[in-house]
């Protein structure tokens, strides 16, 4: 049973390109969950989403930061115009339903280092 | 607004001891859940424990062990018979209503090391 997957686990970017973040739910789960963790302010909730939807993005930057979930294939944390700020460990985790709250399970992350 | 806290930044025991690690929370819901990650060296988050606010039975699973006490808002983590392999942060979390069930609030983090 595979668990939940990212790709690519490292991914380094010169400021002002772009960053695509993917991330594959466990089997049978429809909701994902983004996540960033920065050195200095820990693991914080940036969006969640089900199939083609965006249900909460009140941790989403307003700016540069977008993520969808087709209704066919990954999740898509897309980060344009990279600045050195966005360097951070991002995680996805995925949950099978929402039945008040289910437990989510994390992926590897993505190291994103902005150069 | 939902509330983390773990106070302790980093815990380090010689193995086979025991350790205990603190998680306070804050919310207004009456319906939450409270949760334990791991992150060992290598990075990623594993799920260890879940609870609901109205199961307050404490729980024991090999050498892990949790105290929920909704009188104090705390939901601590105790490993009992520390090994090397324990070593890693533990972070407590919190989801509930006020923000959206999909929103895990996460504390700072508690670094646990383990000598041998």
């Amino acid at each position: 049973n595979a668990g939940v997957m990212q790709n690519p686990r490292h991914l380094v970017r010169r400021r002002g390109q772009e960053a695509r973040l993917r991330c594959s739910p466990m089997k049978g789960h429809s909701h994902v969950y983004w996540y960033r963790q920065l050195p200095e302010e820990g693991l914080k909730f940036m969006v969640y989403l089900q199939k083609e939807n965006i249900i909460d993005e009140s941790g989403m930057p307003k700016e540069r930061f977008s993520a969808e979930f087709p209704k066919e294939g990954p999740s898509i944390l897309r980060i344009q115009q990279v600045v050195r700020g966005d360097s951070a460990a991002y995680f996805c985790a995925s949950s099978a339903r929402l039945l008040f709250t289910d437990t989510q399970y994390f992926g590897p992350g993505t190291r994103l280092t902005v150069l | 607004a939902q509330k983390v806290t773990q106070a302790q930044t980093e815990i380090s025991v010689v193995e086979k001891e025991d350790v205990t690690l603190d998680c306070v929370y804050e919310t207004r819901d009456t319906t939450y859940y409270l949760f334990w990650y791991k992150q060992p060296p290598s990075g990623e988050l594993v799920f260890l424990i879940r609870r609901n606010s109205f199961d307050e039975q404490n729980e024991i699973s090999g050498r892990y062990s949790w105290n929920f006490q909704k009188s104090t808002s705390s939901f601590n983590f105790t490993i009992t018979a520390s090994q090397v392999v324990d070593s890693a942060v533990y972070f407590c979390a919190l989801s509930g209503s006020t923000d959206s069930w999909g929103k895990l609030q996460f504390g700072a983090g508690t670094q646990v090391v383990v000598t041998p």
